[in-house]
């Protein structure tokens, strides 16, 4: 069973701090998402990197695509309030390219 | 108009009973999927099905049986509830059911907590 261990389980900051979510896995992946769900709601893609070493930004978020893709780090930079949810990283690999989840990250930025 | 829409949004129930999800989706995509989300938050796939067609089975117990009328449409029914089944479940549905790609989006509803007691 491939297994998606994310890093720190729960984070709490101050507003303007910059923070680093880990996504490691002992498997290749062909491709990775990371999602945030917020309370009550499904989770929604932020970014899909596909690319071992891939480098993508979206605004404050910085996101790395392992060189081996069995990792990958979602930076965030000067963290706002919105920025609070449960970050979640996926990977999809074998025949049906299941997708399977990480363990998730809960993160809130206090203002 | 909501993209994935899962009914009932909460479901309260007596163990052994049992119960039915539905989910819908109006982008016209091709794959729907059944999540399960447990207490911790961990997110797991129980079924996949691609234009009608079970493509994807995890080790779940058979008392849960998806029912796929058509591609739009992805129901989600539990015999026989028990303690564990407590969760929040989540349809989502993507163009295909390739992978994670650029194109190949999963969209998620907003779930479906239900309680066993």
């Amino acid at each position: 069973t491939q297994l998606l261990e994310q890093s720190p389980q729960f984070l709490s900051i101050q507003e303007g701090e910059n923070l680093t979510v880990y996504c490691n896995s002992s498997s290749v992946f062909s491709s990775l998402q990371w999602y945030r769900q917020e309370p009550g709601e499904g989770p929604v893609l932020l970014v899909t990197v596909v690319t071992g070493g891939e480098v993508k930004k979206l605004k404050r978020l910085t996101f790395q695509f392992g060189d081996a893709r069995k990792d990958s780090s979602l930076h965030i930079t000067a963290a706002q309030p919105g920025d609070t949810g449960l970050y979640l990283c996926a990977g999809a690999s074998g025949g049906y390219q299941k997708v399977t989840f990480g363990t998730g990250t809960k993160l809130q930025v206090i203002p | 108009d909501t993209a994935v829409s899962q009914t009932p949004k909460y479901l309260v129930t007596q163990m052994g009973n049992d119960k039915s999800i539905k989910c819908e989706q109006n982008l016209g995509h091709d794959t729907m999927y059944w999540y399960k989300q447990d207490s911790k938050k961990f997110l797991k796939i129980m079924f996949s099905y691609n234009n009608k067609e079970l493509i994807i089975n995890e080790t779940v117990p058979n008392r849960f049986s998806p029912k796929s009328p058509d591609k739009a449409h992805l129901n989600l029914h539990i015999n026989s509830l028990e303690l564990g089944d407590s969760a929040v479940y989540f349809c989502a549905s993507s163009q295909d059911g390739v992978g994670l790609t650029f194109k190949n989006i999963q969209y998620f509803g907003a779930g479906t907590r239900l309680s066993v007691l």
